[in-house]
């Protein structure tokens, strides 16, 4: 069964630092999430992207965030420097992108370490 | 008041128990609920969805929703410790399934 990659699966920076999340979307797939969860609180939606611009994105998603579909399978989340609050997990996920009754799969996480 | 409240847990139930999960929203334009599970270190994934009020039903999980209280509700029937993981209630926010708002999750064991 197909499935959401993301790579790596663990990240330790220092604060001010630049991090690239990379994920590999469903290959079908056209709509694209980020979200994120810090430890002990609510999943929260970041970003959404589709055909290579953002579709919404929530407060939290300013301009410290960018997202890009650098080639045909790649969806990667830049945090261009790095704060310690942003220590989280992060999921990215896609959805076919036909409807409102459909389903976002997730991938496994990339947990971020800001120190 | 938060757009989607969820009972924290953590539960502990017996194996073969009926497990109630509970989530309260606050907009009542919302039409569409979602459960998704989540293994310890793993993503999300969708376990049902609901449109509108009723229940909705798929093997052992039933899931409910009362609009006229905001209240949806997930139940397990014959629970197994397989089903141990921690349960999210999503409500796709401003009428768009693209932008899931989550609950807080609850974390569930079943005990062998």
């Amino acid at each position: 069964e197909p499935e959401v990659t993301q790579t790596p699966s663990h990240q330790v920076t220092q604060m001010g630092q630049e991090v690239i999340l990379r994920c590999v979307p469903i290959s079908n797939h056209l709509y694209f999430y980020w979200y994120r969860q810090i430890l002990g609180q609510k999943v929260e939606f970041l970003v959404s992207f589709y055909n290579n611009e953002i579709s919404e994105k929530s407060e939290i998603f300013d301009d410290q965030f960018s997202v890009e579909r650098p080639d045909g399978s790649n969806f990667t989340l830049k945090i261009r420097s790095t704060k310690l609050e942003d220590s989280a997990m992060y999921f990215c996920a896609s959805s076919v992108g036909r409807g409102l009754e459909e389903t976002q799969y997730f991938g496994p996480g990339t947990r971020l370490l800001v120190l | 008041q938060k757009e989607v409240e969820q009972d924290p847990g953590p539960l502990s139930v017996p194996e073969g128990a009926i497990v109630s999960l509970n989530c309260t929203y606050s907009n009542s334009a919302f039409q569409y609920f979602m459960w998704y599970r989540q293994y310890s270190r793993k993503g999300p994934e969708l376990l049902m969805y609901t449109y509108s009020s009723g229940n909705k039903e798929d093997g052992r999980f039933t899931a409910q929703v009362d609009k006229s209280s905001k209240y949806i509700s997930l139940f397990i029937r014959d629970s197994q410790p397989s089903d141990s993981a921690t349960y999210l209630c999503a409500i796709p926010s401003r009428g768009s399934a693209r932008q899931l708002t989550f609950g807080s999750g609850t974390q569930l064991t079943v005990l062998p």
